[in-house]
């Protein structure tokens, strides 16, 4: 029962530099979701997936790039890091609607940009 | 565009009482779904109650029932029977549509304290 696992779970990386945080889940749920959690701001959507190949932004997706060419992985990636991209980062899934509606979580992505 | 707004930042309750976090949402989407989501400062996120737009009751589960008033777009959490335990950051989601597919938003979270 892995269920949803992001790695990795602590980062420090210097301004500019590319960064990649991968999520995978041993479920097949449809839906993928990336959040960025700030204090004051709760968690707020980058990028999420209704399928492989199905992508689409979020609320602040700027900086980000995701894929999902196979369904259980949905790597984010930071192309030039910078400092205002210090924070927790949580993947989620879930199945599709009409298939239930709880939103998993992996355990968060801790990423210092320094 | 879909909006989740949490206006009680911090919130304090005594053991035992109950207390009911505040939630308003926006959508133009008819079909959408809302939840409560617990984190406790060990970081993890707990999901609570779920409830769909076109549920005609009131979501509950143990001591949680979520207080779901269509027509102002609430859908507040009430905990029954505070615990210690119970103190923690609660998110209040919104499931919905703008393009073709579901997103899912969270507000900004209220910080609970039980007080003994």
């Amino acid at each position: 029962d892995a269920g949803i696992t992001q790695s990795p779970r602590y980062k420090i990386t210097e301004t500019g530099r590319q960064v990649t945080l991968m999520c995978h889940q041993t479920w097949s749920h449809s839906y993928m979701f990336w959040y960025r959690q700030d204090l004051g701001h709760g968690l707020r959507l980058i990028y999420y997936s209704a399928a492989a190949d199905i992508t689409d932004k979020g609320e602040v997706p700027d900086g980000y790039v995701v894929s999902r060419s196979k369904t259980e992985n949905f790597p984010l990636t930071l192309e030039s890091a910078t400092r205002s991209q210090t924070s927790v980062y949580f993947c989620a899934s879930s199945r599709s609607v009409s298939s239930g509606n709880t939103i998993y979580f992996g355990e968060g992505s801790w990423l210092t940009v320094v | 565009a879909q909006k989740i707004t949490q206006t009680q930042p911090g919130m304090f309750v005594q053991e035992k009482e109950a207390v009911t976090l505040d939630c308003t949402y926006d959508t133009s989407d008819p079909s959408y779904g809302l939840f409560w989501y617990k984190q406790p400062s060990s970081g993890e996120m707990i999901f609570l109650i779920y409830q769909g737009s076109y549920d005609q009751q009131n979501a509950t589960e143990g001591r949680y029932s979520l207080n779901f008033q269509k027509a102002r777009k609430s859908a507040n959490l009430v905990i029954s029977a505070s615990q210690l335990g119970d103190s923690a950051m609660y998110f209040c989601a919104m499931r919905g549509r703008e393009t073709s597919y579901d997103k899912v938003i969270f507000g900004p979270g209220t910080s609970l304290s039980v007080i003994p």
